[in-house]
Order: structure tokens, then sequence, then C-alpha cells
């Protein structure tokens, strides 16, 4: 079985500061991994995604992520964040071929002026 | 297109009520799954569907049943409810089950007393 570990569970930045959302996982097989956010009383939307190829993967609203299989981390980076961006995002994996999607515990992102 | 429509938005429950949450998408995907979501766990899976007239059980189906009758619709039936069950519940569907991204419903907030 697969899990997920979203190191910080409320990362608090300043406007137009760069951010990072950490995440690790565990499988034994290859996975596909990916990134979700969640606005407030809403559901959640796919920001990234990693399937194959290049590591580094770019995502909606200006956001990164950079598969590092040997450290089995997804971490999510952004260079400049915006007050829009305070939302909770959740990293989630899923073995390759299979359909079982887990996600990590969500990480509170909260943007201040 | 409507997306994921689930219903309804908010329910009130006593221990030992019966009810079912609907869910429903225009998208004709195969993929159907229903998630709960609790302060700290992030979203843990219930039960899913990979087409019409197959189920399986998530991480958490106890106490929750589910059918697909058709592509359209996949409820989830809360057989007894129990304090236990008082969460958010998320529908979500994708065209496939192994590297597409999931389209969410706005949720059902759930609180059984």
């Amino acid at each position: 079985a697969q899990s997920v570990t979203q190191l910080d569970s409320q990362v608090p930045v300043f406007e137009e500061a760069p951010v990072e959302l950490r995440c690790n996982y565990s499988s034994s097989v290859s996975v596909y991994l990916f990134w979700y956010v969640q606005y407030p009383n809403q559901g959640l939307q796919l920001l990234l995604k990693y399937l194959s190829g290049s590591t580094l993967v770019k995502g909606i609203n200006g956001f990164e992520a950079e598969f590092n299989k040997s450290q089995t981390s997804f971490h999510l980076r952004k260079p400049s964040v915006h007050i829009s961006d305070t939302a909770e995002y959740f990293c989630a994996v899923t073995p390759v071929g299979y359909g079982k999607l887990t996600f990590g515990q969500g990480t509170i992102l909260t943007v201040h002026p | 297109n409507a997306g994921v429509t689930q219903t309804p938005k908010f329910q009130v429950l006593k221990t030992g009520q019966s009810m079912t949450l609907q869910c429903a998408q225009d998208m004709n995907h195969e993929y159907m799954s229903w998630y709960r979501q609790d302060p700290g766990m992030g979203l843990r899976l219930i039960h899913y569907s990979v087409g019409a007239g197959i189920t399986d059980q998530g991480e958490v189906p106890n106490g929750y049943n589910v059918s697909r009758s058709t592509t359209e619709d996949f409820p989830l039936r809360l057989l007894s409810a129990a304090p236990s069950q008082t969460s958010v519940y998320f529908c979500a569907s994708s065209y496939s089950h192994f590297r597409e991204k999931l389209f969410f419903g706005s949720g059902t907030q759930l609180s059984v007393l």
C-alpha cells in the first residue's frame, strides 16, 4: 500500500514571498503524483500532476512541483504568492495502473498582506 | 456541463437513521468515487467504481453502501448513521482510474447527532 505525508499542516507567508509545500510518499511500485487545491467551501481542483518524463512539472496559477524519486518527494513551489493562493493544498499518489488515489493530510497555506 | 453534482449540500441526521447521498456526473466518466474529509486527515476513499455494475471498497468502507446501475449516478448509502460519520463527503469522477484528474463535486456536510 502507498502512503503520503505532508510535512507541514500550516504554512503562513507574506504576499509576494516564495513558498514550498512539502510532500513525501511511500510506495513499493511506481506511482503517479498529484497536487490538488481546495478553496474555502469548495471541492478540490487539480493543480498539476506527474505521470512520467521531466521531473519538473508546471501547473496552473504559477505553481510547479519537482519529482525526486531517490528522496520519494514531490514538493510544490511558487516563486511569488498572492492573497488569492490562500487555500488548503493536498498531495496525492496512486500506483501506476491501479486506481486508488491516496491523499495526504493537507497543508493550509495562508498568505498575509 | 454541470460537472459533478452532489445533493444535498447539508444534512443533519439522528443516530441510527439511514440516508442516501446523491452524486451525478454528465461527463460520461467511467470512474466515480466517494471520499470523506475530516480535519487533519485529508481525504479518505470510501468506495469507488470503475464502471456501471462494478464497485469496490476503499480505505474506510464500513457503514456505507454503494451501487452503480448507470454511468451517470453513484449514490452513497449510510445504513445506520453514527456520530463517527459526521464529516464532509465528496464525490469525484474521472475518464479512467489510472492517470486522469479527478473532478470533484462541491461536497455534502453531514452531521450525525
